[in-house]
């Protein structure tokens, strides 16, 4: 079965730091990988996807992502963070046709 | 205008009740979903509908009761609630499914379920 690991509970970073959310992979075959943010309150937001192509992937609020193949990963990254990227970050893996299996959810901290 | 809406927002209610929550999507999707989400933030898959068909049912106790009148509603009903039914429930939805499954998901609010 595919699922997706977030080793980190919590990241704290400064604002204006660049930032790292961590997020491994195990799937049989071609991984098809997601990052979702939630705010408070909130359901989740679609961040970005990876199917195939450049291993770095852009997406929304300026985050980015990357398909790491040898190391099994797919690490959120943002080059500058904002005190409004704090909120809870799940990284998914697409299972079988119809289904994302998500991790646990790393939540984001920055501190002015 | 709200692209995923679920009522009731937030729902309390005795063990033994039974309750329903209702979703619907006015994005013309196919594809429609309940997800659990417990206190420790864990995300578990529930139901899945495609066009008003039920497509996937995971490993949930048979007091949930998904109902699907139309491919842009998706209501979910819980006989017999128990404490540990407790979460937040996420209705969400996605343009195909299958083969055509893109895994981008549009969710809505969640509706706080507390049973007492």
């Amino acid at each position: 079965a595919q699922s997706v690991a977030q080793p980190e509970d919590q990241v704290n970073v400064a604002e204006g730091n660049p930032l790292t959310v961590k997020c491994t992979y195990s799937v049989s075959g071609n991984p098809y990988l997601f990052w979702y943010v939630q705010y408070p309150n909130r359901g989740l937001q679609f961040l970005l996807k990876y199917i195939t192509g450049d291993n770095l992937v852009k997406g929304s609020y300026g985050f980015e992502a990357e398909f790491n193949k040898s190391q099994t990963s797919f690490h959120l990254k943002k080059p500058s963070a904002l005190v409004s990227d704090s909120a809870l970050y799940f990284c998914a893996v697409r299972d079988g046709t119809d289904k994302l299996i998500f991790g646990t959810g790393t939540r984001l901290q920055v501190f002015p | 205008d709200t692209a995923v809406s679920q009522t009731p927002k937030y729902l309390v209610t005795q063990m033994g009740n039974d309750k329903s929550i209702k979703c619907e999507q006015n994005l013309g999707h196919d594809t429609m979903y309940w997800y659990k989400q417990d206190s420790k933030k864990f995300l578990k898959i529930m139901f899945s509908y495609n066009n008003k068909e039920l497509i996937i049912n995971e490993t949930v106790p048979n007091r949930f009761s998904p109902k699907s009148p139309d491919k842009a509603h998706l209501n979910l009903h819980i006989n017999s609630l128990e404490l540990g039914d407790s979460a937040v429930y996420f209705c969400a939805s996605s343009l195909a499914a299958g083969t055509s499954f893109t895994g981008e998901l549009f969710f809505g609010e969640g509706s706080r379920l507390t049973v007492l």
